[in-house]
């Protein structure tokens, strides 16, 4: 069973949109995250949160809005999508806040047109 | 901003040691020295982490210097499976700014056949 899961891989869709990328762990860990890699390649933190409860938020738009609807699943939701969203988006967990062995998943490729 | 240096690129020979090294002048006392990996088209991975002392796991080894002001992750045995680019990131143990992974551009090694 994959540890840390995200659905779907791949998301094509069109300016103005709203879309959901779904992330879920099976590690029992305490602490999710999203990231995000541009085309440059650079990875940075999004979200941090720990047992369902917001801890990082680094400056992203209020269009991003993430949702802990309990400790194993950590969901991204996107409003009014922009060409500059198309990235790839990371989910990972830790198994508690402070330990930074992060596991995580396969990444959802967004490609915004 | 990460707080590390890196080479860009590095080549290793199948079944060669590969070294990677990294610099970190600006490390407090209560920083960790933290590797993770990205092999294409995958989430990253963690290999390992030391704080003063050197390290070895099933994956890698990582010696840090005695002024802990820079590290090099050690893989024994290169396989062509270990290209992949590989981040180097220092860590605090408190909460705030300090606690993300930070991820820069990281080395990317390329294991020759």
């Amino acid at each position: 069973d994959t540890a840390v899961s995200q659905t779907p891989k791949y998301l094509v869709t069109q300016m103005g949109n709203d879309k959901s990328i779904k992330c879920e762990q099976n590690l029992g860990h305490d602490t999710m995250y999203w990231y995000k890699q541009d085309s440059k390649k650079f990875l940075k933190i999004m979200f941090s949160y720990n047992n369902k409860e917001l801890i990082i938020n680094e400056t992203v738009p209020n269009r991003f809005s993430p949702k802990s609807p309990d400790k194993a699943h950590l969901n991204l939701h996107i409003n009014s999508l922009e060409l500059g969203d198309s990235a790839v988006y990371f989910c990972a967990s830790s198994q508690e806040f402070g330990r930074a062995e992060a596991f995580f998943g396969q990444g959802t490729r967004l490609t915004v047109v | 901003d990460a707080k590390t240096t890196q080479p860009t690129s590095m080549d290793c020979a199948e079944g060669r040691a590969a070294n990677l090294p990294c610099n970190h002048s600006t490390i407090s006392g209560n920083e960790y020295v933290y590797w993770y990996r990205q092999i294409h088209s995958q989430g990253p991975q963690y290999i390992i982490h030391g704080l003063k002392n050197n390290e070895t796991n099933e994956m890698a080894s990582l010696i840090i210097t005695e002024d802990r002001k820079s590290s090099t992750l050690i893989l024994p045995h290169a396989t062509l499976r270990d290209t992949a680019v590989y981040y180097c990131i220092v860590r605090g143990l408190s909460g705030g700014s300090n606690y993300k992974l930070t991820f820069g551009k990281g080395t990317l090694l390329t294991v020759n056949p």
